[in-house]
């Protein structure tokens, strides 16, 4: 268990629609990460969080948007759907560049598996 | 940009026998250097990491990776495989920054023959 929660753990919708995807960090991280992971891309990184802000951008979509919370926690997202969003989502987070580099390691979540029909 | 190339997308290895993934990376100076284990439905676990110093690296599972710089390479290796290791192994590398992000590679599947 690495301390990362992700909610929910399957998620099945109707193209169009939107769903948020919810993160918590490990206890005493201020970095989160939301990754999203396909079989045609792998692995993908989205965009980064820390402390509330908005530090890095990937191939995040125009559709998709997140925040994190004065709690820490994380929301992804995900709009106007479509089949190719289908995917499993996941969520990391790191304790921050203020504990040291070395302390720069991500803690992945369980994952959301994102069905869009 | 960094990039990470896994060259195998499968590799079958059988129980007892020894065990090397390969990963090579694309980056401008020294990088962190991750091998992350997923199991099926499960998320990714965190095997080992380099960082700095000691070019060889221990993990979790008995696993070790070697950092060699003149190859750009950072090799996964187990000396005797469990039939519980199967599953996809990942390799990322990460800059050197405070918001490090991470380039994964497209895994490599490790089928476990007893």
């Amino acid at each position: 268990d690495s301390g990362v929660t992700q909610t929910p753990k399957h998620l099945i919708t109707a193209t169009g629609q939107r769903v948020t995807l919810r993160c918590s960090p490990r206890s005493g991280d201020l970095s989160v990460y939301w990754y999203q992971q396909s079989l045609d891309q792998g692995l993908q990184f989205l965009i980064q969080y820390y402390n509330g802000e908005e530090r890095a951008k990937g191939n995040i979509l125009e559709r998709f948007s997140a925040q994190q919370f004065p709690d820490l926690h994380s929301e992804l997202n995900l709009s106007s759907l479509e089949l190719g969003d289908s995917a499993l989502y996941f969520c990391a987070s790191s304790a921050g560049p203020l504990a040291g580099g070395h302390t720069d390691t991500q803690y992945f979540g369980p994952g959301t598996r994102l069905t869009v029909l | 940009a960094q990039s990470v190339t896994q060259p195998d997308i499968h590799i079958t290895v059988s129980e007892g026998a020894s065990l090397e993934l390969r990963c090579n990376y694309s980056y401008g100076a020294t990088p962190y250097l991750f091998w992350y284990v997923q199991s099926p439905g499960q998320g990714l676990q965190l095997l080992l990491k380099y960082f700095s110093g000691d070019t060889l690296v221990q993990g979790i599972k008995g696993f070790e990776a070697e950092f060699k710089r003149s190859q750009s390479s950072f090799n996964l290796r187990k000396p005797s495989v469990h039939w519980s290791d199967a599953a996809e192994y990942f390799c990322a590398v990460g800059a050197r920054s405070g918001y490090s992000t991470l380039t994964f590679g497209k895994g490599t599947m490790l089928l476990v023959s007893p």
